[in-house]
């Protein structure tokens, strides 16, 4: 089946734990991106890739890290977490970037820092 | 910077009825629109996407329509029911084509 995995679904930790939250996709998808989604606020972008190793910020990157070394996964990387990183995260893929085709998203990361 | 909105926040309807949602954006030079449905505890389903040189979308019960030039995008639901329910999210995505510009969406909730 054709899906975007993120892990963990669900997560509780504390103030500058360092944490990752894996993306996998199964579609051989160019394109990659990682949205967060707060109450108020609605979805913004943090990162977006369009191949390996091409990586670039979106909205909101400050605290947040990734990497593209493979085209089937795009980690998101918080070294050092704060309270203000709690939020919903969702990771999108498709062929082309946003602008060329609908983007298939995984089932969402809630993420909460004590 | 794009500005997305979405009116009204949150609609209750009765089953049955047809119904329409509305998004706004500021920017009009756009790649495309999209419409998507968020279900509580899933992820985001593309429902339609409408290309900036098209006037409307359909599919099923769901037509999209878009008038770039006022900034404006319709959802429009024919014969709700229950199982509509849902989260409803317009997104705009512009000319760089990188990113998607989300409204905070419209709560439908359509009662039996």
């Amino acid at each position: 089946e054709a899906q975007v995995t993120q892990n963990p679904r669900y997560l509780i930790t504390v103030t500058g734990k360092k944490l990752t939250v894996t993306c996998s996709q199964n579609m051989n998808h160019e394109y990659m991106s990682w949205y967060r989604q707060d109450p108020g606020l609605g979805l913004r972008q943090i990162y977006y890739s369009m191949n390996v190793e091409v990586t670039d910020k979106g909205d909101v990157p400050e605290g947040y890290k990734v990497s593209r070394k493979e085209k089937r996964n795009f980690p998101l990387i918080l070294e050092s977490p704060s309270p203000n990183q709690t939020s919903l995260y969702f990771c999108a893929s498709n062929f082309g970037g946003p602008g060329a085709n609908v983007l298939t998203f995984g089932a969402g990361s809630r993420l909460t820092v004590l | 910077k794009q500005e997305v909105t979405q009116i009204p926040a949150a609609l209750s309807v009765p089953e049955g009825e047809n119904l329409v949602l509305n998004c706004s954006f500021t920017d009009s030079a756009i790649y495309n629109l999209q419409w998507f449905r968020q279900d509580p505890g899933k992820g985001l389903t593309s429902l339609l996407l409408i290309q900036s040189s098209q006037r409307e979308q359909t599919s099923g019960r769901l037509n999209a329509s878009l008038d770039k030039s006022s900034g404006r995008s319709t959802l429009y639901i024919a014969a709700s029911q229950p199982g509509d329910s849902a989260t409803y999210l317009c997104a705009v995505v512009l000319n760089s084509g990188y990113a998607l510009n989300f409204g905070k969406g419209t709560s439908l909730l359509v009662t039996p």
